[in-house]
């Protein structure tokens, strides 16, 4: 099984500012990572798919890059909508997700 | 609008079964790949099974192969996941998923999901 490991588990930014979230794999993904977000009571959204691409309607803020076993999540300019949780999803080998981290508010 | 409505989730005891159902509405379902996926209070979601649009192919987590079994009903616009043998590690949400953009784990759009308790 890909193990999926996500870092840090929680993150404290200030609205306007940057996130940058991480994910990393136990073995190569290629480009197969995908991104969600998590808001508390409702099922994940699709952010990012192969690994740099926007889910039909996200906004340009939600960047995507990496390949391989090391991936990035950047939000540019935090919205008070963006403060959730977040996990990463490997799809090349079946499906496993990390553990996911909390973005919160500074 | 794609929308997808799960139902059927209940308190059960150890060993016990139940089946879950997905309904479906605002797309052509027979054209979509499905996926059922849980996700326990508090932790990541956990991919479960999947099955083809005609539904004659169908794969398993080793978590519940052999105690799950997944199923669709294509002029009803639906899809189940029958559990039998049930554990206490399996209270979670469970959610049905379409497979998008052509791949068949990644997850497009969700339901809302139902809420699966096993305990004694």
């Amino acid at each position: 099984e890909i193990v999926m490991t996500q870092s840090p588990a929680t993150l404290s930014v200030s609205p306007g500012e940057r996130a940058t979230l991480s994910c990393r794999a136990s073995q190569s993904l290629g480009s197969n990572l995908a991104w969600y977000q998590q808001k508390p009571g409702q099922a994940p959204r699709l952010l990012i798919y192969d690994a740099s691409t926007r889910a039909t309607g996200i906004p340009a803020r939600f960047s995507g890059s990496g390949s391989g076993t090391e991936f990035t999540l950047t939000i540019s300019s935090l919205q008070s909508e963006d403060f959730a949780v977040y996990y990463c999803q490997q799809y090349n080998n079946w499906s496993t997700f990390g553990q996911g981290t909390r973005l919160e508010i500074k | 609008e794609v929308q997808l409505v799960e139902s059927g989730g209940a308190l059960v005891q150890p060993g016990g079964s139940l089946r879950l159902s997905c309904t479906a509405s605002g797309f052509t379902f027979s054209d979509y790949e499905m996926n059922w996926v849980r996700q326990p209070p508090g932790k990541g979601p956990e991919w479960l099974s999947f099955i083809t649009m005609s539904g004659r192919i169908t794969y398993y987590a080793d978590s519940v192969k052999g105690r799950f079994t997944i199923s669709r009903a294509n002029a009803e616009n639906s899809m189940y996941l029958q559990m039998n043998n049930l554990r206490v590690e399996d209270t979670a949400v469970y959610y049905c998923a379409t497979s998008g953009y052509g791949t068949g784990t990644l997850f497009d759009s969700w339901g809302q999901g139902t809420l699966v308790t096993v305990s004694s």
